[in-house]
């Protein structure tokens, strides 16, 4: 599994758009990136997988650039209820069976 | 989507005792089950890799004695902390992944551990 590198937290206000990069310069060929959030107390939810390019769905935007070494989650106009830690992982879920989390970001919303 | 649930939800123990604690996936089968345990403000740490039939896998510096690991059958795996003590006090969170499914892996509501 691709290292990562996320900040460690970060700030925003309700209704802003809020961007999280992920570095993976080890990213290899059948990787894909994967991101979960978790609230206090709770397992991970997946947000939104990706190989390359533009992934949208209900919930998040994933940008991923075509040298494909980094990532970035966007969250839509964030509301109290995003805050929450968020990973990135980046590895090939079908041979890699198991899911090693890196530190994550914590994010905090402020009103 | 997929679901899978953990049980109990919390447990507070004395020191010395052991506790079970049980993972199931309910609409889908998991041949392969992971633990994770998880202390305050801190990331998921894997302790272990069930796999369905056979021994689990467990990392380094985690005793397999202490941690017992059963995967008896596709939707059910369980931790057992045997002996337990203060310091084994942390929230225990177990994944499974759908045989049927692709580059995903579901999450339960993990296990809140007090000893005493």
């Amino acid at each position: 599994l691709a290292k990562t590198t996320q900040p460690v937290s970060m700030d925003s206000y309700e209704g802003q758009e809020v961007n999280i990069t992920c570095s993976h310069n080890n990213i290899a060929t059948n990787d894909y990136i994967t991101w979960y959030q978790q609230f206090p107390s709770q397992g991970p939810r997946f947000i939104i997988q990706g190989y390359k390019t533009k992934v949208t769905n209900e919930v998040a935007s994933l940008f991923i650039p075509a040298d494909r070494k980094s990532s970035t989650l966007s969250l839509p106009r964030v509301s109290l209820s995003d805050t929450a830690v968020y990973y990135c992982l980046v590895g090939d879920m079908n041979r890699d069976d198991k899911i090693i989390f890196g530190k994550g970001t914590r994010l905090h919303i402020l009103p | 989507g997929a679901v899978v649930s953990q049980h109990p939800s919390r447990v507070i123990c004395k020191s010395g005792t052991s506790v079970k604690i049980e993972c199931r996936s309910l609409d889908f089968q998991a041949t392969t089950m992971f633990w994770y345990r998880q202390f305050p403000k801190q990331s998921l740490m894997l302790m272990a890799t069930s796999n369905e039939g056979s021994k689990a896998t467990y990392e380094q510096g985690v005793e397999k004695d202490k941690f017992l690991i059963n995967h008896a059958s596709l939707t059910l795996s369980t931790l057992t902390v045997t002996s337990a003590h203060p310091e084994d006090s942390s929230f225990y969170i177990c994944s499974a992944r759908d045989v049927g499914g692709v580059n995903e892996q579901f999450f339960g509501p993990g296990t809140r551990l007090t000893v005493l």
